[in-house]
């Protein structure tokens, strides 16, 4: 079974606009961590925002904030004002308990329109 | 901080062959894993090591292999390479030494390796 789910291939956004990346996750563990990480077409994975099973408080950095429904297991990523250099491949990722790995989700391209 | 590096960037070689990738850290990181990613299987986790041990591996035939040098840094071999072989390979260094849930992973950007 897929451990993360990203469901949209793709989307479109509008400059300034705020967009919401679904992810979903699947894990028996009680202990576990929520990635976001942007690669552009260069392919550096940049990491965005962290979330842990354990946190009461969805977690915010600066635009990037991270919607965290533990009940629902989703962990979807909001991006306020969208900016043309948003453009790019988003992913969502787990760490379960104390595995090194990380799981990672097919993946959204987002593509911000002027 | 200098950020993780990776080398080659780009490469092509031909089935059969065999290739090294290298990769070093973020200085301080002495974790550092590999991930395998590819349009049809994604994002694969391939191997992890620290201080020089391979602590995880993913389920990748023994053809791929790695090992860690004292100074952090990592190498990946793949032999006998196969037309599937072709992908975009990420290496990551984290600065903890436990994969605290916590942990963030910081990537290179990857080294593209097309196989004909």
């Amino acid at each position: 079974a897929q451990k993360i789910t990203q469901t949209q291939p793709g989307m479109f956004v509008q400059e300034k606009e705020a967009v919401t990346l679904d992810c979903t996750y699947d894990t028996s563990d009680q202990s576990y961590g929520l990635f976001w990480y942007k690669q552009p077409s260069s392919g550096e994975m940049i990491f965005l925002i962290y979330q842990g099973s354990y946190d009461e408080q969805n977690a915010t950095e600066g635009r990037y904030s991270l919607n965290f429904q533990k009940a629902r297991k989703s962990a979807n990523l909001v991006i306020s004002a969208s900016q043309l250099g948003d453009s790019a491949m988003y992913f969502c990722a787990m760490r379960e308990g104390y595995d090194y790995k990380l799981s990672f989700g097919a993946g959204t391209t987002v593509t911000v329109r002027a | 901080k200098a950020g993780v590096t990776q080398t080659p960037r780009y490469l092509i070689k031909t089935r059969g062959q065999q290739v090294t990738l290298s990769c070093s850290p973020i200085s301080g990181h002495r974790s550092v894993s590999w991930y395998q990613q590819t349009p049809g299987q994604g994002l694969q986790f391939l191997f992890e090591y620290f201080s020089e041990t391979q602590r995880n591996k993913g389920n990748f035939p023994g053809r791929f292999s790695g090992r860690q040098f004292s100074n952090s840094r990592s190498e990946m071999n793949v032999s006998t390479l196969e037309l599937g072989d072709s992908a975009l390979y990420l290496c990551a260094s984290m600065g903890r030494m436990l994969a605290e849930v916590g942990g963030e992973l910081f990537f290179g950007e990857g080294s593209r390796l097309t196989v004909l």
